[in-house]
């Protein structure tokens, strides 16, 4: 299985509810990354977490880590209709190329 | 949203067919990298480019080749192609932010193989 799965593979929410998912993955990291798409489309980054960083905050984002569990969540506040897309963790394994290894993501659903 | 453009965005091919894909990446991103996604699955990785070499590759036969080309824009050639080929094909080209590298992928290429 890859590294990096997201937990639940799928989130049903209501607009203004917050959204929360879990990422785990198996090797050591140089930093953790979130990212976005859109039904099928192109990736977009969202936030990105250094492995001595524990929370880190852009907008209505928040991510922790915790290097111990080989763990991060994401978790999406007052959340909006346009927020309904896949989230996908990525870990760079390491190393310092672009060579990121993906999770399968979770699909959000925010309802209106 | 991204700088880095990819076509063609939809195409059909045929078992044992030869397939190119093209990639224009982000100005100034001199790294770019190709990714392949199947239906409800993450990105995989596949290979990197940069300064026109290969630096780096994923689990992918080596029927799956590429290019880059002396203005970063690169190709993902694939031959003999088999029906699990079918897929999402993202280019990606990375910058430097915050001690990482940060990609900005293209909208795709969607392969189908019959």
């Amino acid at each position: 299985s890859q590294q990096g799965e997201e937990d639940p593979q799928a989130l049903s929410i209501q607009e203004g509810e917050n959204a929360t998912m879990n990422c785990s993955y198996k090797t050591s990291i140089n930093n953790l990354q979130w990212y976005r798409q859109n039904s099928g489309r192109g990736l977009v980054h969202l936030i990105l977490i250094r492995s001595n960083e524990r929370e880190k905050h852009s907008g209505r984002l928040r991510v922790t880590l915790d290097t111990s569990k080989k763990s991060s969540s994401l978790l999406i506040t007052a959340s909006r209709a346009a927020d309904t897309a896949s989230y996908f963790c990525a870990t760079d394994g390491g190393t310092s190329g672009s060579r990121l290894t993906f999770g399968e993501g979770t699909q959000l659903t925010v309802n209106p | 949203e991204t700088g880095v453009t990819q076509s063609p965005t939809h195409l059909i091919k045929t078992r044992g067919q030869q397939v190119t894909l093209r990639c224009s990446s982000q100005s100034g991103h001199n790294t770019v990298s190709w990714y392949q996604q199947a239906l409800g699955q993450g990105p995989q990785f596949i290979f990197q480019y940069y300064r026109e070499e290969e630096n780096g590759r994923g689990n992918f036969p080596p029927r799956f080749s590429g290019l880059q080309f002396p203005n970063y824009s690169s190709e993902l050639n694939v031959n003999a192609l088999e029906l699990d080929d079918s897929a999402l094909y993202l280019c990606a080209s990375s910058r430097f932010l915050s001690g990482a590298n940060v990609l900005t992928f293209g909208a795709g290429s969607r392969l189908t193989v019959l």
